[in-house]
């Protein structure tokens, strides 16, 4: 059985504050690892995708970076504001299952 | 427009009956795929189909089968319901090679489906 795992469930933030949460997912037949940001009663939509090891993206104050061999991702956002609650979801794709395999999410609340 | 639209929204039906739910997109993809909420808020994979033919296929009792008349829709449909169907179904695609795990999957709305 392959787990994702994110860690906090739930995390409550004032606007302006800097948080960062992980993806904890397997080191073995890593094929890419997805971010998405899904906020209430919408459609979750891609943050990135991310492939090799080491790799770091960005997207205005988000970003994440990847490390395979230890199997974990971190999603940083700089100055949070309001806008940004939601829930955002890691995705683990190993070549093997063909799949993505998605952890339950990490629940943020921006308080203003 | 949007790109990936199911209907309906919200469904809410008797145990034993039949239902379909509809989902088509219009970004030209070629892979569509069918996920089911579950009560702990994960995002299951149930089927994916690649050019309309039938890619993945997982676990899924035999009540459940999907359709693919052609490759911009994907409807999902459930014989016999039972209580535990109850989820939200979230129908999503991506471009075309779906052994390509770096391609970006775009999600419908959900249909949340009440068995009553």
């Amino acid at each position: 059985i392959l787990n994702v795992e994110q860690s906090p469930q739930s995390l409550h933030v004032q606007e302006g504050d800097s948080t960062n949460f992980t993806c904890s997912f397997p080191s073995s037949n890593f094929y890419a690892l997805h971010w998405y940001r899904w906020e209430t009663a919408k459609s979750p939509e891609a943050l990135f995708v991310m492939t090799l090891n080491g790799d770091e993206k960005k997207k205005g104050r988000i970003s994440a970076t990847l490390n395979t061999k230890e199997g974990y991702s971190y999603l940083y956002i700089k100055g949070s504001q309001p806008e940004d609650s939601a829930t955002y979801l890691c995705a683990f794709h190993g070549g093997a299952t063909n799949k993505l395999i998605f952890g339950t999410g990490t629940l943020l609340a921006v308080q203003p | 427009d949007t790109a990936v639209s199911q209907t309906p929204k919200y469904l809410v039906t008797q145990m034993g009956n039949d239902k379909s739910i509809k989902c088509e997109q219009n970004l030209g993809h070629d892979t569509m795929y069918w996920y089911k909420q579950d009560s702990k808020k994960f995002l299951k994979i149930m089927f994916s189909y690649n050019n309309k033919e039938l890619i993945i296929n997982e676990t899924v009792p035999n009540r459940f089968s999907p359709k693919s008349p052609d490759k911009a829709h994907l409807n999902l449909h459930i014989n016999s319901l039972e209580l535990g169907d109850s989820a939200v179904y979230f129908c999503a695609s991506s471009q075309g090679n779906f052994l390509a795990a770096q391609e970006t999957q775009y999600f419908g709305p959900g249909t949340r489906l009440l068995v009553l």
